[in-house]
């Protein structure tokens, strides 16, 4: 099975920063890779699909990259609304494994 | 509005079963995989498993730690999507979410799925 592991688990940012999500498989996943983004107590939502590639209605001032066993998500200009927990997932290969997560908070 | 409900969950004992139900609208379910995840209390999130499309032969993918248990069946002459659970453990305790999972031909022209809509989850909390 192929494990995905995010760094940091949490970060303290402030309205404007740029923020910048890790993501490492522990196999080459090609770019198979999603973002989700979670606020407490809502469902997650859909960001990225195929390593890069932003979902309709997303933002611009998200974006990934990466390809192998290496990913990043990055938010330009921290924006209020931002603050959430996000997941990467592989869709190499079932199972569809996600990462531990990464919250997000304000500094 | 493309949207998923999901129902069925509730309290059971351990080693009962119960089934969730998935039921979409604003789109044609039958085009669509469909997914099952879920998040234990304070956790992240865990796939559980999904179910092709019948044009991909409707054939089911689990997690290992549902795989046995578990079983996802969907209908798409009513457009419901299943997931049956049996042998529950206080472990499954979570709220589970449905997901639609759409497809996109990836770098080796196979096709990958993401799941783009999810419904608000349903909670199941295993305990005697």
């Amino acid at each position: 099975d192929v494990q995905m592991t995010q760094s940091p688990s949490s970060l303290s940012a402030s309205v404007g920063d740029r923020v910048t999500i890790t993501c490492r498989a522990s196999q080459s996943i090609s770019t198979y890779l999603n973002w989700y983004q979670q606020k407490p107590g809502r469902a997650p939502k859909f960001l990225i699909h195929g390593a890069s590639s932003l979902q309709s209605g997303v933002p611009s001032r998200f974006s990934g990259g990466g390809s192998g066993t290496d990913f990043t998500l990055t938010i330009n200009s921290l924006q209020p609304e931002d603050f959430a927990t996000y997941y990467c997932q592989q869709s190499y290969t079932p199972p569809l494994s996600f990462g531990g997560g990464t919250k997000v908070e304000i500094k | 509005e493309v949207q998923l409900v999901e129902s069925g969950g509730g309290l059971v004992q351990p080693g009962r079963s119960l089934r969730l139900s998935c039921t979409p609208s604003g789109f044609t379910f039958g085009d669509y995989a469909m997914s099952w995840i879920r998040q234990a209390p304070g956790e992240g999130l865990e796939w559980v498993g999904f179910i092709r499309t019948k044009a991909y032969g409707g054939t089911t993918k689990y997690a290992a730690s549902v795989q046995g248990r578990f079983t996802i069946s969907r209908d798409d002459s009513t457009s419901i999507a299943y997931l049956q659970m049996n042998g529950l453990k206080t472990e499954d305790t979570a709220v589970y979410y449905c997901a639609r999972a759409d497809g996109a031909t990836g770098y080796y022209g196979d096709l990958y799925y993401y799941m783009d809509v999810w419904g608000k989850g349903t909670t199941v909390t295993v305990s005697s």
